[in-house]
C-alpha cells in the first residue's frame, strides 16, 4: 500500500458546485495531517490543518476517520480560483517525517 | 508563517554543470528543509539541514551530489553537482511550523539541456 494516496483527477466540477477528494494513508500512528493546495508553477500553500474532530474553515471542510485511515476535503460553492492540485499531507512518527500525496488535479468550469 | 525567499528562481543550465540555490528565511529557524517536485510528481524531500551540522539525506539522495550548506539560523543553500536532464525539477526550500508543517519557498525551477 502506497503511502500516501490520492485520486489524480483531474476533476472537472461546474461552478458553484460541491466537489470531494479522499486521501488514504497506511501508517495508523500518523497524528499530522493537512491539505496543501498547489497553483501551476508555483510552490504548495498550506491550505488547512485536519484535527480529530473535523474543521471547517470557511466552504472548506476537512474531515479525519481514523478508523478507516483517511482524510477528506469538501469543497463548497466551487469558485474558478478553487482550481488547482490539491495535496495531502500526513505525518509519519516512526521516520519522523512528512509524506506528500501526489496531489488531485481540480478544475472549475464557468 | 515565515517568509522565505529562493534565488535563483529560474535556470537552464548544461549537462556536467552545477549551480546553487539559495534559501533565506525572515526568522531562525533550527531545521530548514530541501525538497525536489519532477514534472507531474509530488514532493520529495532531499535532505533537512541543521545548522551547525551535517545534513541528513533521505534515501536515495547523497551529499556530493546534493551538497548543502546552513551557515546561519536564517540560511541555507543547496548544490545540484553534474547536473543531468533527470535533474531538471524544481527545488524548494521549507521551514516546519508548530504543528509540523511545511511553509514552502517560491521555488528554483531548473532545466537541464
Amino acid at each position: 500500500r502506497k503511502e500516501v494516496e490520492q485520486d489524480p483527477g483531474p476533476f472537472n466540477v461546474p461552478e458553484g458546485a460541491t466537489v470531494a477528494f479522499n486521501c488514504t494513508y497506511s501508517n495508523s500512528a500518523s497524528q499530522s495531517f493537512f491539505w496543501y493546495r498547489q497553483d501551476c508553477r508555483k510552490e504548495p500553500k498550506l491550505l488547512m490543518s485536519v484535527y480529530s474532530s473535523g474543521n471547517e474553515d470557511g466552504r472548506f471542510t476537512a474531515q479525519l476517520n481514523r478508523a478507516s485511515q483517511y482524510i477528506s476535503l469538501l469543497i463548497r460553492d466551487s469558485k474558478l480560483s478553487d482550481s488547482a492540485t490539491y495535496l495531502c499531507v500526513v505525518n509519519f512518527p516512526g521516520d519522523d517525517k512528512i509524506i506528500f500525496g501526489k496531489g488531485t488535479r481540480l478544475h472549475i468550469l464557468p | 508563517s515565515a517568509v522565505i525567499s529562493q534565488k535563483p528562481s529560474r535556470d537552464i543550465c548544461q549537462r556536467g554543470t552545477s549551480l546553487t540555490i539559495q534559501c533565506q528565511v525572515d526568522s531562525q529557524v533550527t531545521m530548514m528543509f530541501w525538497y525536489r517536485q519532477q514534472p507531474g510528481q509530488s514532493l520529495t524531500l532531499i535532505a533537512t539541514a541543521n545548522q551547525g551540522s551535517e545534513a541528513t539525506y533521505e534515501s536515495g539522495f547523497v551529499i556530493d551530489k546534493f551538497p548543502i550548506s546552513r551557515p546561519n539560523l536564517t540560511f541555507s543553500t543547496l548544490t545540484v553537482s553534474n547536473m543531468s536532464p533527470e535533474d531538471s525539477s524544481i527545488y524548494l526550500c521549507s521551514v516546519s511550523g508548530a504543528y509540523n508543517e511545511q511553509f514552502f519557498g517560491p521555488g528554483t525551477r531548473l532545466t537541464v539541456l
